[in-house]
């Protein structure tokens, strides 16, 4: 069982829709991020928090540590938002600087 | 400040054949990672760096996949021989490496390998 589960693993909207992606993991852990791929693109880190809620333009993430849940949301969404979104987490550990992935959410937003 | 700096961005090999990947981090960032992501499918660690030294390798093929950071900056990731399930992008990535676990992990744009 992997970790970090992501929903949906596939989404389409209409542009200018209200996006939610989600990601519960099953660890103890310092950080979570949500970071985001294009097509033949690298990563982007979008958001690393362990607390509460974080907003960047349109893009707002928000962490419930006792639930062990994460939400992306997308405001307004547009074509260009198109792309897969991985929720990843550091786990608490020794060792640190850990990361484990979610598979990924890929959106498509039709224009 | 430059991102992580990775080459070549697309490789097409036959399969048994041999191939490197080549990855400079961030300056300053202690922790490097090489990453083997499949398509459709989340990044999977093959190999964590803590300077020149390996953290974790638990899950990289050492029969065949290979790698160094020997100055404790620039890396490579070396498989020989190739197999056709070695098909994937290589993903470097690099952060601090702050032991507080809250770390931004900052990604190169990758490596396409196809092996034919």
């Amino acid at each position: 069982k992997n970790e970090v589960e992501q929903s949906p693993q596939n989404l389409t909207a209409q542009e200018g829709e209200f996006i939610t992606i989600n990601c519960s993991y099953s660890v103890g852990i310092s950080a979570l991020h949500w970071l985001q791929q294009h097509p033949g693109g690298g990563i982007v880190s979008l958001f690393m928090l362990s607390s509460g809620k974080k907003k960047h333009g349109r893009l707002i993430a928000t962490i419930n540590i006792q639930e062990k849940h994460s939400s992306l949301h997308i405001t307004a969404s547009h074509p260009r938002d198109s792309a897969v979104y991985i929720c990843a987490v550091n786990p608490l550990s020794n060792t640190g600087n850990q990361f484990y992935f979610g598979t990924g959410t890929s959106l498509t937003v039709i224009p | 400040e430059a991102g992580v700096a990775q080459s070549p961005r697309y490789k097409i090999i036959e399969k048994r054949q041999s191939v490197a990947f080549w990855c400079n981090p961030i300056s300053g960032h202690a922790t490097l990672y090489w990453y083997q992501q499949i398509l459709g499918q989340g990044p999977k660690l093959l190999i964590q760096f803590q300077n020149n030294g390996v953290v974790d390798d638990s899950q990289l093929p050492k029969d065949r996949f290979s790698a160094e950071r020997l100055k404790g900056v620039d890396s490579t990731l070396k498989i020989q021989p190739a197999k056709l399930e070695d098909s994937a992008v290589y993903l470097c990535a690099s952060s601090l490496g702050l032991h507080s676990g809250a770390n931004v992990l900052t990604f190169g744009a990758g490596s396409r390998l196809t092996v034919l």
